[in-house]
């Protein structure tokens, strides 16, 4: 258990609403990062951070933004949500240093109608 | 640009025996890592085993191993003695860099194993 929580784990929404997800972590890893996972694609990183208000875009950020205030909260926020951006949306964090491997949050499942 | 294949969209296996989950990559970057999760039904993603590119020797944990044939391009998961618990979606991973020492991995599709009793 890497302390990685998401909120809130489901979520229903009109298309054009903002959305905002979180993770919060508890062990004051330096990267955290998020992924989307749509059927037929795996997971696909839409922005990582590495550090406070240090973040930089992945291979799906267009229509999401993010930012990262604390070390602890990586926030995600879908300003104008689409029927495309249904998706579960899962958090993760590193260590840095000699572990590589990344830890997943539980996931979030968003449904946009 | 890196990139990850499982051409495996699903495997089905009686409980027991030995299971392979193949995984090809392609990367220009002599510096590298692989990686396994594991999903099971519940939805969480586990992480399984590393290989990085310059070890020598294939990784192990446990029932797991990994096939690491750096000439082919193809890290494939092998389970030994498959038990019923481990009926799952499997998914290959490659580090890529990023910023300052962010490691971003890119997926693949995944492979659904069962197992079968």
């Amino acid at each position: 258990d890497a302390g990685i929580t998401q909120s809130p784990r489901h979520k229903v929404t009109e298309t054009g609403t903002p959305v905002t997800l979180r993770c919060h972590q508890t062990e004051n890893h330096r990267y955290m990062y998020w992924y989307r996972q749509d059927p037929g694609h795996g997971l696909r990183l839409i922005h990582y951070s590495y550090g406070v208000k240090d973040t930089d875009k992945g291979e799906v950020s267009d229509g999401y933004s993010v930012s990262r205030s604390k070390t602890e909260d990586f926030l995600l926020t879908l300003e104008s949500a689409t029927s495309s951006q249904t998706s579960v949306y899962f958090c993760a964090i590193r260590e840095s240093g000699v572990l590589n491997e990344q830890f997943f949050g539980p996931g979030t499942r968003l449904t946009v109608l | 640009a890196q990139k990850i294949t499982q051409t495996q969209p699903g495997m089905f296996v009686q409980e027991k025996e030995a299971v392979t989950l193949d995984c090809t990559y392609d990367t220009s970057d002599p510096s590298y890592g692989l990686f396994w999760y594991k999903q099971p039904s519940s939805g969480e993603m586990i992480f399984l085993i590393y290989q990085g590119s310059y070890d020598q020797q294939n990784a192990t944990e446990g029932r797991y191993s990994l096939n690491f044939q750096k000439a082919r391009k193809s890290a494939n998961l092998v389970i030994s003695a498959s038990q019923l618990g481990d009926s799952a979606m499997y998914f290959c991973a490659m580090r890529e860099n990023g910023l300052q020492g962010a490691q971003k991995l890119v997926f693949g599709q995944g492979t659904r194993l069962t197992i079968n009793p």
